[in-house]
């Protein structure tokens, strides 16, 4: 079946380190996304990537990076500058066309200790 | 004035009640308008899409544009406890090469047997 592989599913980190998640993908998919969410705050656009070997800030991308070496991978790390990444992400893909819809990964909750 | 605005809920049903979820939106540049449905803990699942103004059903569901308005809602018939979730809203324009989608915040929705 097609679809979104994210892991972990849940990652503890101590403050001051980085953490890389995982994102795959096998629907053949042009664009890749990371959001973040936070109860009461919605979905914030983190990177996101319309082909390989190139991505583009979004709206919170402080703290964070990616890279797009394939077109079916696209990795997110927090770093130790991101100042509050507990959080749960949330990887997407679509088609780059027109439409634009978006398909979701089951998340990575990040837990900071 | 945030570009697009969801009642946060939380909105608690009877099973069987219609059920009303609604968002504005202040671009007048969106085109293309989406439902998710999020489960706890889960990524987002698209539930319904619409381009432009209009209704669009798909069994219980029926979503809605009014363009003229800047309002968006979603219908549910005869609602079951399964629909118990998080909607988010989500739209796009159509310009360029810029497919970011802007999502509201969410209405915690909970269908009580």
């Amino acid at each position: 079946d097609g679809g979104i592989t994210q892991s972990p599913k849940y990652l503890f980190r101590k403050e001051g380190q980085n953490v890389t998640l995982s994102c795959e993908q096998n629907l053949n998919h042009d664009a890749m996304y990371w959001y973040r969410q936070d109860p009461g705050q919605g979905l914030r656009l983190i990177y996101y990537s319309q082909i390989v070997n190139d991505f583009q800030k979004g709206d919170i991308a402080e703290g964070y990076s990616v890279s797009r070496e394939k077109k079916e991978s696209f990795p997110l790390t927090v770093t130790s500058a991101q100042k509050n990444p507990t959080a749960f992400y949330l990887c997407a893909s679509s088609i780059h066309r027109e439409r634009g819809e978006l398909f979701f990964g089951e998340g990575s909750r990040l837990t900071v200790l | 004035q945030k570009e697009v605005e969801q009642d946060p809920g939380p909105l608690s049903v009877p099973e069987g009640a219609i059920v009303s979820l609604n968002c504005t939106y202040s671009n007048s540049a969106f085109q293309y308008f989406m439902w998710y449905r999020q489960y706890s803990r889960k990524g987002p699942e698209l539930l319904m899409y619409t381009y432009s103004s209009g209704n669009k059903e798909d069994g219980r569901f029926t979503a809605q544009v009014d363009k003229s308005s800047k309002y968006i809602s979603l219908f549910i018939r005869d609602s079951q406890p399964s629909d118990s979730a998080t909607y988010l809203c989500a739209m796009r324009d159509s310009g360029g090469s810029n497919y970011k989608l802007t999502f509201g915040k969410g209405t915690l929705l909970t269908v009580n047997p």
